[in-house]
């Protein structure tokens, strides 16, 4: 079962930053926090990952607690095309499993 | 920008018949990975595949699935003989190297067993 908890759903208006929140309590100190999103049915898009420190790429931000125990997403601006579900995943790089556990993840919906 | 190809985007079947969906991962990847979602379901993983073998594989990888690296391009799931509850979406990915390596999706086939 996946190790981490997100809220099922959150709006936004386009324009303003989304933040989405991630809850990963258990994890471990091989444990990777990865985040992907699924738009409609097509297959999971990768976003951003990191481990201790704060990361950001074009796409995004990725804040996590000193303690690791949650981290934050963050679109700068969301726009329309970012209304997804939205998946947090925490990923055991020396746990000798290769596959991603997918949860339920979380819908976003990017308002006009 | 490189990306994973899947073909073909949808696929019906009769059950009983044999399937083989194809992805094409991307072109220095290493490691290669089926995954597939049933309709208003999570993404499951099937298996990962390595250097011409199997790294690993789920519960639901049972005897009616192979995959295989026919040649240096392609990578294919094969369904032996198609069940009602085969349908679903089948995503492949691919990384370069397992374990700390990001997975990168293709877009998936959509297969309906009739």
């Amino acid at each position: 079962d996946a190790k981490t908890t997100q809220p099922p759903s959150m709006d936004c208006a386009e324009g303003r930053a989304a933040n989405l929140p991630c809850n990963h309590s258990t994890i471990s100190g091989n444990e990777y926090v990865y985040w992907y999103r699924q738009i409609h049915s097509q297959g999971p898009q990768y976003i951003i990952h990191g481990l201790k420190n704060n990361e950001t790429n074009e796409m995004a931000s990725l804040i996590i607690t000193e303690d690791r125990k949650s981290s934050t997403l963050i679109l700068p601006h969301a726009t329309l095309r970012d209304t997804a579900v939205y998946y947090c995943i925490a990923y055991d790089i020396q746990g000798g499993s290769e596959k991603l556990v997918f949860g339920k993840g979380m819908k976003l919906t990017v308002n006009p | 920008e490189p990306e994973v190809t899947q073909t073909p985007s949808h696929q019906v079947t009769q059950m009983g018949q044999e399937v083989i969906l194809r992805c094409v991962p991307i072109s220095n990847h290493l490691y290669f990975y089926w995954y597939r979602q049933i309709l208003g379901q999570k993404v499951e993983f099937l298996v990962s595949f390595y250097n011409n073998e199997i790294s690993e594989k789920s519960e639901i990888f049972d005897d009616q699935f192979s995959v295989e690296r026919p040649d240096g391009s392609n990578f294919t799931l094969k369904i032996r003989s198609t069940k009602l509850e085969d349908s679903a979406m089948y995503f492949c990915a691919s990384s370069v190297e397992a374990d700390t390596d990001t997975q990168y999706f293709g877009p998936g086939t959509r297969l309906t067993v009739l």
